[in-house]
């Protein structure tokens, strides 16, 4: 099945400066990675995804890259205000045997997370 | 409602008791999904439905866990003879359940039910 590796565990950063977060996974069937924001005792927020067909997509200050070869995808937040701190998990998804409209659903297997903290 | 719902939000049993744990997704939204999320990890699956059958159950830890999902909307996570291993955050996430062949449909998370074991 399939494995996600996410790192660092924790990243500290000034206002304004970047901040990356990356993640590997295992399973080359798996074709859709979201990123998702969680503060504290909050429910996690999709943040951005990237589908297999695309290497990157970027939506603001936030911006995620996918090298399918690799097996790794990266997210990258720019000008980092204090309200980005929280924690960013990232995620790949299980394909299921369960086909829908020629696409494909499963549950989706999280990296451990990467608690993010931006210096004012 | 705007987005997926839980109740409770917080539950606190006694080590060996039966609990319920309710989920409501986005209306319209035939695909449903549990997780588990323990503190400081990130959410671990537990169990998906596709409309009203389970289309992957795998990620159950035992057979004290089981879900339904009886008319393809409301969701029930169902923990018999519950143990203190079982205090964690239940979250339930719902998506549209169709999409084209470049990869599945966006998750939508509710707010999770907090569970305690004492």
């Amino acid at each position: 099945g399939e494995n996600v590796e996410q790192h660092p565990s924790t990243l500290s950063v000034q206002e304004g400066d970047s901040a990356v977060i990356k993640c590997t996974y295992s399973d080359s069937a798996s074709n859709y990675f979201p990123w998702y924001k969680q503060e504290l005792g909050k429910r996690p927020q999709l943040i951005i995804d990237i589908r297999s067909n695309v290497g990157e997509k970027k939506d603001q200050r936030i911006a995620v890259t996918l090298n399918k070869t690799a097996k790794h995808f990266s997210l990258h937040i720019t000008e980092t205000q204090p309200e980005d701190s929280a924690v960013y998990f990232c995620a790949a998804i299980q394909p299921s045997p369960v086909m829908n409209y020629g696409g494909s659903q499963g549950n989706l297997i999280f990296g451990k997370g990467t608690k993010l903290s931006v210096k004012p | 409602g705007a987005g997926v719902s839980q109740t409770p939000s917080n539950k606190v049993t006694e080590k060996g008791k039966y609990v319920e744990l309710r989920c409501d997704p986005i209306s319209g939204h035939t695909a449903l999904y549990w997780y588990r999320q323990s503190l400081g990890q990130g959410p671990e699956f537990l169990i998906y439905f596709q409309g009203t059958g389970a289309a992957d159950d795998s990620g159950l830890p035992n057979d004290r866990f089981f879900a339904v999902r009886p008319e393809g909307s409301v969701s029930t996570l169902k923990i018999q003879r519950t143990e203190r291993g079982d205090s964690a955050v239940y979250l339930c996430a719902s998506s549209f359940g169709g999409s084209g062949p470049w990869g599945a449909d966006t998750q939508y998370f509710g707010p999770g039910t907090r569970l305690t074991v004492l």
